[in-house]
C-alpha cells in the first residue's frame, strides 16, 4: 500500500526539542520531494518545509516561521523523513503532516498526522 | 509571500446543489494551484492539481478552473460525503501557501 506514516509527536515544554519521523511505503521514496505541513488546532494548513530528492542534492526549503529552529532530513535507505524541531514555542502546537510532492510540485499523498503540543 | 484568499469562508448548501469556491492569489501563479478536501480529524485529501487536473481516483463531480490569479473549485452535485473544508494552495513559489479554507456545511 502506498502510504506515509508519521510518528514522534507528544507533549514538550517551551524551549524543548522533538524529532518527528515519516515512514514511506509502497513507492520509490528516493525519487520524491517530501514536505512537512502543519495545522494548529482549529486553524488552517501551514507549509513548514521541504526536502528535495538525491538528484537535487537533498536541498531544503523552510517557512520563515521555523527557519533556524527546524531541520528537515531524510534517510532514503530507510524510506524515512525527519523533522528535528528545536527551541519549540507554544505557537508550534499543531498536527504535523508529511506529504509527497509529485513531480516536485503538487501534493498527491498525505500521512495521517502526528500531534505536537508545546506547553509547560 | 503570495497570499491566497478563499471565498466564502463558509457556506451552507443542500444535497444536490452546485457549489463554487473561489481562490485568489495576490500575484500571478500561472496554473500552479491545487485544491484539497479535509474532514474533521483527518488528513487533507488531494482533489485537483495544475488548477484543473483531477487527481487519480477523485470523482468527476469535482472540477477546477482558472489561471494567473483567479481560480475556482466547483462541485457539480453536492453529496453528503462532500461536506468538509476545502483549501487551495499555490506551489508556484516559496514559501508554499494555502488559502484560509472554505467550510461547506449542510443547510
Amino acid at each position: 500500500e502506498v502510504q506515509l506514516v508519521e510518528s514522534g509527536g507528544g507533549l514538550v515544554q517551551p524551549g524543548g526539542s522533538l524529532r518527528l519521523s515519516c515512514a514511506a511505503s509502497g513507492f520509490t521514496f528516493s525519487d520524491h520531494y517530501i514536505d512537512w505541513v502543519r495545522q494548529a488546532p482549529g486553524k488552517g494548513l501551514e507549509w513548514v518545509g521541504r526536502t528535495r530528492n538525491k538528484a537535487n542534492r537533498y536541498t531544503t526549503e523552510y517557512a520563515a516561521s521555523v527557519r533556524g529552529r527546524f531541520t528537515i532530513s531524510r534517510d532514503d535507505s530507510k524510506n524515512s523523513l525527519y523533522l528535528q524541531m528545536n527551541s519549540l514555542k507554544a505557537e508550534d502546537t499543531a498536527v504535523y503532516f508529511c506529504a509527497r510532492a509529485q513531480g516536485g510540485n503538487h501534493f498527491d499523498l498525505w500521512g495521517q498526522g502526528t500531534l505536537v503540543a508545546v506547553s509547560s | 509571500d503570495i497570499q491566497m484568499t478563499q471565498s466564502p469562508s463558509s457556506l451552507s448548501a443542500s444535497v444536490g446543489d452546485r457549489v463554487t469556491i473561489t481562490c485568489r492569489a495576490s500575484q500571478g501563479i500561472s496554473n500552479n494551484l491545487a485544491w484539497f478536501q479535509q474532514k474533521p480529524g483527518k488528513a487533507p485529501k488531494s482533489l485537483i492539481y495544475a488548477a484543473s487536473s483531477l487527481q487519480s481516483g477523485v470523482p468527476s463531480k469535482f472540477s477546477g478552473s482558472g489561471s494567473g490569479t483567479d481560480f475556482t473549485l466547483t462541485i457539480s452535485s453536492l453529496q453528503p460525503e462532500d461536506f468538509a473544508t476545502y483549501y487551495c494552495q499555490q506551489y508556484n513559489s516559496y514559501p508554499l501557501t494555502f488559502g484560509g479554507g472554505t467550510k461547506v456545511e449542510i443547510k
